[in-house]
């Protein structure tokens, strides 16, 4: 069984501040693991994947993510927020079985 | 363009009226699925396809149905539609499962009353 847990259902931060959302995951297969992005009223886009290699992958806008094998999580970040990044962000971890299964979501504020 | 439609987007029904939510995807890809997605719960995923003809269960099918005759098309269908289906409906396509990215519909809200 796969799946994905999300600290902090709402996350707000300055503008120009560090923005850092996490995601931790269970599975028992090496994991492909995703960021998806939703603006409002929109579907999911995808912001970036991890499946196999550097650990430390980018992204679309400026996120990155690491992969943390040890500690299985796969947290997002981004140096500096813009108001544009305002949105719900949503993990997700494949781990075999034709599934993905995503965590509850994260809804990013940046204020003035 | 590359894309998922979804029809309708908007869709307010009353207990026990059949409806078909419509998806098609223009990507020629194998995998389609079906999630709905709550408040404070993400995205569950109902239904999912490997192919035309290969339907399967996801976490939350009941109450739901779904048929894969073709391999763009991937509708979904309630039944006897109740209030506890009241939800946003999300359609997903990808080439295939594992390391390949899932694309987005733009979704259906669908009010059951």
């Amino acid at each position: 069984a796969q799946s994905v847990t999300q600290l902090g259902s709402h996350v707000s931060v300055s503008e120009g501040a560090l923005v850092l959302l996490r995601c931790n995951y269970s599975s028992s297969v090496p994991p492909y693991l995703f960021w998806y992005v939703q603006y409002p009223n929109q579907g999911l886009q995808l912001l970036l994947k991890y499946t196999t290699g550097a650990t430390l992958v980018k992204g679309i806008n400026g996120f990155e993510a690491e992969f943390k094998k040890s500690e299985t999580s796969f947290h997002l970040t981004k140096p500096s927020a813009h108001m544009s990044d305002a949105a719900e962000y949503f993990c997700a971890v494949e781990g075999g079985g034709n599934k993905l299964t995503f965590g509850t979501g994260t809804q990013l504020k940046v204020e003035l | 363009e590359a894309q998922v439609t979804q029809n309708p987007r908007y869709l307010i029904t009353v207990t026990g009226k059949k409806l078909t939510v419509t998806c098609s995807q223009n990507m020629n890809h194998e995998y389609m699925s079906w999630y709905r997605q709550d408040p404070g719960l993400g995205l569950r995923q109902i239904y999912y396809s490997m192919n035309v003809e290969v339907t399967d269960k996801g976490d939350v099918p009941e109450g739901y149905k779904v048929s894969r005759k073709e391999k763009r098309n991937f509708p979904l269908i309630l039944e006897s539609p109740s209030p506890n289906q009241t939800s946003l409906y999300f359609c997903a396509s990808s080439l295939r499962t594992g390391v390949h990215e899932q694309y987005f519909g733009p979704g259906t809200r669908l009010t059951v009353t």
